[in-house]
């Protein structure tokens, strides 16, 4: 299996307060993502990234910056959380064309 | 807008074969099979490529159809490991970002 973790993987924050998610990955991939897994929607794409400081939106991108400053970190950032973004956050990385994504464990966000 | 994925749940008893249909509105260039266990991270299963190219798992089945932009997952004497929820992604050419369909809960009971 490929290294990918997440930190933290659990959260409860307030609403208004800034956040901030971590994906590191050890698998030396150029591409990386972030989507939101919710009851009914699935996985939605947030961000990603396909290479050092290179990012583009996803479908769901409203609220949320990202940062890629090494190949193996891409951080995902809720500048103002709101309790919308409650939800299961999951990083992945790897190649479409060349094949399978890996995917991180998840964190589980929760905004009061 | 997502694949749509039909049938949205399913329940077998062990050893009976399944299809799990994943249609999109939009042209496909690749469509990709996930599997998710309750609480855990999606799993790479397959992925199908326009021109016929698969990757995947040798007891994984799954065909495309470019001409109907439609992929279909298959099954076969189902396995209590097979449960969980299967998800379509679809990318279109030249992109590197999947759409993903809202799912397929297949629960196998022995």
């Amino acid at each position: 299996d490929a290294g990918i973790t997440q930190s933290p993987r659990h959260k409860v924050t307030e609403t208004g307060t800034p956040v901030t998610l971590r994906c590191h990955q050890t698998e030396n991939h150029r591409y990386m993502y972030w989507y939101r897994q919710d009851p009914g929607h699935g996985l939605r794409l947030i961000h990603y990234s396909y290479g050092v400081k290179d990012t583009d939106k996803g479908e769901v991108s409203d609220g949320y910056s990202v940062s890629r400053s090494k190949t193996e970190d891409f951080l995902l950032t809720l500048e103002s959380a709101t309790s919308s973004q409650t939800s299961v956050y999951f990083c992945a990385s790897g190649s479409l064309t060349s094949g399978e994504q890996y995917f991180g464990p998840g964190t589980r966000l929760t905004v009061t | 807008q997502q694949p749509v994925q039909s049938p949205q749940a399913v329940i077998l008893r062990e050893g009976e074969d399944a299809v799990i249909n994943c249609s999109s509105s939009k042209a496909l260039y690749s469509v990709h099979w996930y599997r998710q266990k309750h609480g855990e991270a999606p799993v790479f299963l397959m992925i199908l490529l326009k021109g016929g190219e698969q990757k995947g798992h040798e007891k994984i089945s799954a065909s495309f159809n470019e001409k109907k932009q439609q992929s279909s997952l298959y099954l076969t004497a189902s396995q209590l490991s097979y449960s969980g929820t299967y998800f379509c992604g679809r990318s279109t050419e030249g992109n590197e970002k999947l759409t993903f369909g809202t799912g397929t809960r297949l629960t196998i009971i022995p």
